[in-house]
């Protein structure tokens, strides 16, 4: 499996703050991915990166941002959080193909 | 934008049977994945499919891409306990670059 990790893993917030959720690749991948998990809806593309400081906008994109600065490391913003955005939080890699996912950032906004 | 669309939603079946999932959407597709999730974890890569009519095994897991490049299924034979969890499919459908689109997934419960 690729070296993938997400910091935090669990997180709890309150309406109105800016979260940052960390994404960390250790394989140089040039593709990252961050997504979002809720029943019923399987996984749902947020933002993408296909190299650093290229980004782009998934299906969900509203209210999210991101950042990629150096190849092993994409950031995900929650600009000011809603409870809509209680997920759970996956991240992704991959040189081209199949994708590899982090463990996950379980985000709870009160 | 582009669905796809994955049965049966849930399974519960006794240890030993066999089991079968599919994924189908209306775009072709590119590729066709399988991921396995467990519990408090990220999707974990079963199987990768490349070429219409590809038919490639995992062990007990064997997956196929269908030759319409439409659909995919995945069969489990003689399921084990350890075999719970959460199947997604994901496909990457023409002209999406290297983008994946997800099923909603098939949540496996055995009985021992």
């Amino acid at each position: 499996d690729a070296g993938i990790t997400q910091s935090p893993r669990h997180k709890v917030t309150e309406t109105g703050t800016p979260v940052t959720l960390r994404c960390h690749q250790t394989e140089n991948h040039r593709y990252m991915y961050w997504y979002r998990q809720d029943p019923g809806h399987g996984l749902r593309l947020i933002h993408y990166s296909y190299g650093v400081k290229d980004t782009d906008k998934g299906e969900v994109s509203d209210g999210y941002s991101v950042s990629r600065s150096k190849t092993e490391d994409f950031l995900l913003t929650l600009e000011s959080a809603t409870s809509s955005q209680t997920s759970v939080y996956f991240c992704a890699s991959t040189p081209g193909g199949e994708q590899f996912f982090g463990p996950g950032t379980r985000l709870t906004v009160l | 934008g582009q669905q796809l669309n994955q049965s049966p939603q849930s399974m519960f079946i006794q240890e030993g049977e066999d089991v079968s999932m599919n994924c189908t959407s209306s775009s072709i597709f590119n590729t066709w994945l399988w991921y396995k999730q467990d519990p408090g974890e990220g999707p974990v890569l079963l199987i990768a499919l490349y070429k219409a009519g590809e038919l490639t095994s995992n062990g007990r897991l064997t997956a196929q891409f269908g030759i319409t490049r439409k659909d995919s299924f995945l069969n489990i034979s003689a399921s084990i306990p350890s075999d719970v969890g959460i199947y997604f499919c994901a496909g990457q459908p023409l002209g999406y670059g290297n983008k994946l689109v997800f099923g909603a997934g098939t949540i496996l419960r055995v009985k021992s």
